[in-house]
C-alpha cells in the first residue's frame, strides 16, 4: 500500500525549481505532503482531497490527479530552508496514511 | 496547547529486554498512529488506534509487538524480547478526526537502540 516517490534525491541551487512525484497502485481518497528535517519530526505541508485539486503554500504547491492516482509537489524558487526529506502520504479509504520512501532535497547556495 | 509528546526520547535496551514507548496525543485527539523509521528510509506504518480500539495493525509484526491506547493515559507501543533489527526511530502521530481531511501532528520520536 506504500506509494512510490520519485526522484529519490535531488540537489538544487537556490532559486531553482523542483518537482516531486508520488504515485499509488490503489485508488486514493486523499494525499498528504510532509517535510522532515534531519533528526526532527515530519511537519505537515498540505492535504489534497479532490481529483485535479491544486493547492499552494507560499512557493510550494501541489496537484492531485485522482484518475491517475498521482500527486506532484512543486517547489519554485527554492530556498535553503526547503532542504529536507519530503514524504507523500496516501489514504485509500481506511482512514489510514501510508507514506512513500521519501525524496531527499538538498538546496545549496 | 502541548504537541504530541513521546518519551523517552532515547531508549537503550539489550537483546531480549522489553521496550515500552509512550505517546501522549495532542489534547482532544483520539486517533493515534505509530510509524517506524530506519536511518535514511521512509516512515513505515505500524498501527492505527482510536481510544481503546486497534483499527489497523497490518504494519506491525505479529510477534513481540503490541500496542494499546487506553481510555486514560498515553498510547503504548511495546516490544518484547528486542533484537538488533528493532533499532530504529519510532514516531507517533495524532489527529482529531480521521485522516482523510485532517493533518497528522507528529511527536519528536523515540530512538530505540538495541545492544
Amino acid at each position: 500500500q506504500q506509494p512510490v516517490q520519485s526522484p529519490q534525491a535531488v540537489i538544487l541551487r537556490e532559486g531553482e525549481d523542483a518537482v516531486i512525484n508520488c504515485s499509488s497502485s490503489k485508488a486514493l481518497y486523499s494525499v498528504h505532503w510532509y517535510r522532515q528535517k534531519h533528526g526532527e519530526a515530519p511537519v505537515f505541508l498540505m492535504i489534497l482531497l479532490k481529483g485535479g485539486e491544486q493547492k499552494g503554500h507560499d512557493k510550494i504547491s501541489a496537484s492531485f490527479n485522482e484518475k491517475k492516482q498521482q500527486s506532484s509537489l512543486y517547489l519554485t524558487a527554492s530556498q535553503l530552508s526547503y532542504s529536507g526529506t519530503y514524504f507523500c502520504g496516501t489514504e485509500t479509504g481506511a482512514n489510514n496514511l501510508f507514506f512513500g520512501t521519501g525524496t531527499r532535497l538538498t538546496v545549496i547556495p | 496547547n502541548a504537541g504530541v509528546m513521546q518519551n523517552p526520547r532515547h531508549l537503550v535496551r539489550r537483546r531480549g529486554q522489553e521496550a515500552r514507548l509512550r505517546c501522549s496525543p495532542m489534547k482532544g485527539h483520539s486517533h493515534v498512529y505509530w510509524y517506524r523509521q530506519l536511518p535514511e528510509e521512509g516512515l513505515k506504518f505500524m498501527v492505527y488506534l482510536q481510544k481503546e480500539n486497534i483499527i489497523d495493525e497490518s504494519g506491525m509484526p505479529k510477534e513481540r509487538f503490541s500496542a494499546e491506547f487506553p481510555k486514560e493515559g498515553p498510547s503504548i507501543l511495546r516490544i518484547q524480547q528486542v533484537v538488533r533489527g528493532d533499532s530504529a526511530a519510532y514516531f507517533c502521530a495524532s489527529s482529531q478526526n480521521p485522516v482523510t481531511n485532517e493533518k497528522l501532528f507528529f511527536g519528536s520520536g523515540t530512538q530505540l537502540s538495541v545492544l
